[in-house]
């Protein structure tokens, strides 16, 4: 157990649909990342948040969102789904506005079939 | 454009053997480099993190080199076992940002 928690593990939607992914950070650290694994894709890079604030933007679709919550839990919002949505999406989180220094730790993920 | 490169893409090697993954990346200006192993359906777990000025790092029976000067890095794998099958992604950090940039990994099944 990495101590990055994704719920669900498992998401099976139909197009159109909207989802809510979440990620609780491991204890003590303020920043989390968002980030998406297509088939055979390296990961890909959405969204970070900092301690609540939103502090550096991706490839993260408009229809697609997310926040960190006053407890460093963070949401990541998926709206108007395709099926080329359908990837491995990673949590990861790190003590401070970068992992740079202590290193990035990420969740088990949630894979998100759209069908 | 920043990208990092992997290869071989798959590998396939016996229990108990060696094997060697390469990574070229033209990240730019760059701050670190990483060596991720990322189990099937799991996240990736950090293997060994090396900066500038650092050309060799191990982890165990894992053992990742940086040549800064050709952008180029590798990880080798002594002595493989079964556990050892897992995607290993290098994973470059891109100074100005600190931006991390991601390969696509070596895919490595070692067989019985």
């Amino acid at each position: 157990d990495s101590g990055v928690t994704q719920t669900p593990k498992h998401l099976i939607t139909a197009t159109g649909q909207r989802v809510t992914l979440r990620c609780s950070p491991r204890s003590g650290d303020l920043s989390v990342y968002w980030y998406q694994q297509s088939l055979d894709q390296g990961l890909q890079f959405l969204i970070q948040y900092y301690n609540g604030e939103e502090r550096a933007k991706g490839n993260i679709l408009e229809r697609f969102s997310a926040q960190q919550f006053p407890d460093l839990h963070s949401e990541l919002n998926l709206s108007s789904l395709e099926l080329g949505d359908s990837a491995l999406y990673f949590c990861a989180s790190s003590v401070e506005g970068t992992g740079d220094n202590y290193g990035y730790t990420f969740g088990s993920g949630t894979r998100l079939t759209v069908v | 454009k920043n990208q990092v490169e992997q290869s071989p893409q798959s590998l396939i090697i016996l229990e108990g053997k060696n094997c060697t993954l390469q990574c070229n990346y033209t990240v730019s200006p760059f701050s670190n480099l990483r060596w991720y192993k990322q189990d099937t359906g799991r996240g990736p777990v950090s293997l060994t993190i090396m900066t500038f000025s650092e050309n060799t790092k191990s982890n165990g029976r894992y053992t990742a080199t940086l040549d800064a000067d050709t952008k180029q890095s590798s990880l080798h794998i002594t002595a493989s076992q079964l556990s050892d099958s897992a995607s290993y992604i290098c994973v470059v950090s891109e100074g100005s940002k600190q931006k991390l940039v991601f390969g696509t990994g070596t895919r490595l099944l070692v067989s019985p």
